[in-house]
């Protein structure tokens, strides 16, 4: 069945710090990608999606990009701040099927 | 407000009893769902209801039950409360099943099972 695999972390970063989060899926259609973030004590909020191959999601200065040569969809941020905190999630979809989610990355950036 | 929430935010109950945990949305999305979110397991779904009287089991059912009588409600019901099922549970609803509408997700109900 479709999966999905991230780095677990926790990931540590200083403030401004350059931030990726891998993902990486195998699935046996065309799904649609997305990443979800978890702010402490919260439920899961959308961050951004992609529905097709080289579709580029991004929302609140995070960026990731739908790679179906090397089945990613890594999730990048040009400099974290302290606010970035939180558990982030790699999820997928197929036509007609429950999403797949990843296991979650905690992401603590420090002052 | 407009939205989906969950009820209690909290609850702490003792072995053997029954609890319910609520769910309400406010969008009329069809799809409605449970998870149960755990150290080193992730988020896996308990049962899912893809209408009103139309219900599913996800990959960790045991335990629990649900209903959905009315497409903006679906509760969700520990008939023998365990300690194994103390959790966080997330309700989520999803307008279709097409897959680029996403799930939006309840705030959560922290279950502890004393």
């Amino acid at each position: 069945g479709d999966s999905v695999t991230q780095m677990e972390g926790p990931v540590t970063l200083s403030e401004e710090a350059f931030l990726t989060i891998n993902c990486t899926y195998t699935a046996t259609g065309y799904p649609s990608l997305f990443w979800y973030v978890q702010y402490p004590g919260e439920g899961l909020q959308l961050l951004l999606k992609a529905t097709k191959a080289d579709d580029k999601g991004s929302n609140k200065g995070f960026e990731a990009t739908y790679r179906k040569e090397t089945t990613s969809f890594h999730l990048e941020k040009g400099s974290v701040q302290v606010s970035d905190s939180a558990v982030y999630f790699c999820a997928l979809s197929d036509v007609g099927q429950n999403f797949v989610f990843g296991p979650g990355t905690r992401l603590s950036v420090l002052p | 407000d407009a939205g989906i929430t969950q009820s209690p935010r909290y609850k702490i109950t003792e072995t053997g009893r029954q609890v319910t945990l609520m769910c309400h949305q406010t969008w009329s999305h069809s799809y409605m769902f449970w998870y149960r979110q755990d150290l080193g397991h992730g988020l896996r779904l308990i049962y899912y209801s893809a209408a009103a009287d139309i219900t599913d089991k996800g990959e960790v059912p045991d335990g629990y039950v649900v209903s959905r009588s009315k497409t903006e409600n679906f509760p969700l019901t520990l008939e023998s409360a365990t300690r194994s099922q103390t959790s966080v549970y997330f309700c989520a609803s999803r307008r279709t099943d097409r897959d680029s509408y996403g799930y939006t997700f309840g705030s959560g109900t922290r279950l502890t099972v004393v």
